[in-house]
């Protein structure tokens, strides 16, 4: 199976940082992978998808490039309520619907 | 607004069933694909399966294949997930979603446990 692998597993940055979060693919998979946020005892929120698009609603600090097998995740800069877990998710080569591991954005 | 309500989640022992619900509203529920997704204690999100908008086509993760089956009445705007020989590790959050990940319920706790 195709796995995601994102770095760094957690982080921690201050409120106004740029930060940045990438995946890599095992095998190619074009533009198909989204970006999600989940805080604590909520479910995954969708920020981007198709790698660069912005889901309606999402701050457009949020940003997503990449292709083919490296991508990232950018917030521009840190909010407060930014602080969670973020993952990266293919749906080029389906099933399965692969999930990175996560990345936890921590407060400094 | 679209709304995804997970029910039926709950406190099982080993080797035992439960059956979980998803009804949804605010949007055409046949014409979506809709996927279950879990989350272990402590640990990551694991994408469970998915049933096709006119539940034609079903898939599931290695790790639930001939265990759990997925379902759907779209007469009822319901989604199921039909948990069988539970274990240990089965224990979890599990989400219901639509087929682009773009909408999910709150998730229903499964606990698997003597």
């Amino acid at each position: 199976d195709l796995q995601l692998t994102q770095s760094p597993s957690s982080l921690s940055a201050s409120v106004g940082d740029r930060v940045t979060i990438t995946c890599r693919a095992s095998q190619s998979i074009s533009s198909y992978l989204n970006w999600f946020q989940q805080k604590p005892g909520k479910a995954p929120k969708l920020l981007i998808y198709a790698a660069s698009s912005l889901q309606s609603g999402v701050p457009s600090r949020f940003s997503g490039s990449g292709s083919g097998t490296d991508f990232t995740l950018t917030i521009s800069s840190l909010q407060p309520e930014d602080f969670a877990t973020y993952y990266c998710q293919q749906s080029y080569i389906t099933p399965p619907w692969t999930f990175g591991q996560g990345t936890k954005v921590e407060i400094k | 607004q679209v709304q995804l309500v997970e029910s039926g989640g709950g406190v099982v022992q080993p080797g035992g069933s439960l059956r979980l619900s998803c009804a949804a509203s605010g949007f055409t529920f046949h014409n979506y694909g809709m996927h279950w997704v879990r989350q272990a204690p402590g640990k990551g999100l694991e994408w469970v399966a998915f049933v096709r908008y006119n539940g034609s086509h079903k898939y599931y993760a290695d790790s639930v294949k001939g265990q759990f089956i997925i379902s759907r009445d779209n007469s009822k705007n319901t989604l199921y997930l039909q948990m069988n020989s539970l274990r240990a590790e089965d224990t979890a959050v599990y989400y219901c979603a639509n087929d682009r990940l773009g909408d999910w319920g709150h998730g229903t706790q499964v606990t698997v446990s003597s």
